[in-house]
């Protein structure tokens, strides 16, 4: 268990609506990250972080932010919502201290958005 | 363009039988895969890896086939159980590159029946 907590798990709102999704550690890892997952294309990063206000843009990072003011919590905040943005939103974090590529990343259980 | 390619959506192999998954790429820079798993409602959970200096790597009832002239791997499973069924997703990274590179492919969803 590498100790992760998605919240909310579940969320149904509307176009053009603000959304943040939060993703919880407990383990002070330094390297978080934000995929979203959609039938037909696996798992894509939208955002990841490799420590305290430091981020940096993934494969599809249109129409999101991200924020990390703690090394325990990493935000992704749709500023207006869109229908193209439902999704299951996976968050991860890597054990490796320098983000290298022999450490698996661990997951959360994800958050089931659903935007109308 | 699609560098890491999991061409099979689905596979059903009877219980006690070997499960074939594969997975092909195309960046030749690639150099560390890993296969994770994903049952529902849950987030994928590491399985096993391998580095492009070996061509297999083994941990139980699974083992990671690597072909690097042919770039291809496969993770084989035997014998297969009912347990598990569900979806694997083949990822790949370059070496030495940060982990916001690691690419995946859209998943194959094994079922294993009794």
């Amino acid at each position: 268990d590498a100790g992760i907590t998605q919240s909310p798990r579940h969320k149904v709102t509307e176009t053009g609506t603000p959304v943040t999704l939060r993703c919880h550690q407990t383990e002070n890892h330094r390297y978080m990250y934000w995929y979203r997952q959609d039938p037909g294309h696996g798992l894509r990063l939208i955002h990841y972080s490799y420590g305290v206000k430091d981020t940096d843009k993934g494969e599809v990072s249109d129409g999101y932010s991200v924020s990390r003011s703690k090394t325990e919590d990493f935000l992704l905040t749709l500023e207006s919502a869109t229908s193209s943005q439902t999704s299951v939103y996976f968050c991860a974090i890597s054990v490796s201290l320098t983000g290298a590529s022999n450490q698996p990343q661990h997951f959360g259980d994800g958050t089931r958005l659903s935007i109308l | 363009d699609q560098q890491v390619k999991q061409n099979s959506p689905s596979l059903s192999v009877q219980e006690g039988r070997i499960s074939i998954l594969n997975c092909d790429y195309t960046n030749s820079m690639f150099d560390y895969f890993l296969w994770y798993k994903k049952y529902p409602a849950e987030g994928p959970t590491f399985l096993i890896s391998i580095s492009s200096i070996k061509d297999k790597n083994e941990d139980g009832r699974f083992t990671v086939f690597l072909n690097k002239s042919a770039k291809h791997l496969s993770l084989h499973i035997v014998p297969s159980q009912p347990g598990d069924s569900a979806v694997y997703f083949c990822a790949a990274i370059t070496y030495g590159g940060s982990q916001g590179n690691l690419i995946f492919g859209k998943g194959t969803k094994l079922s294993v029946k009794p």
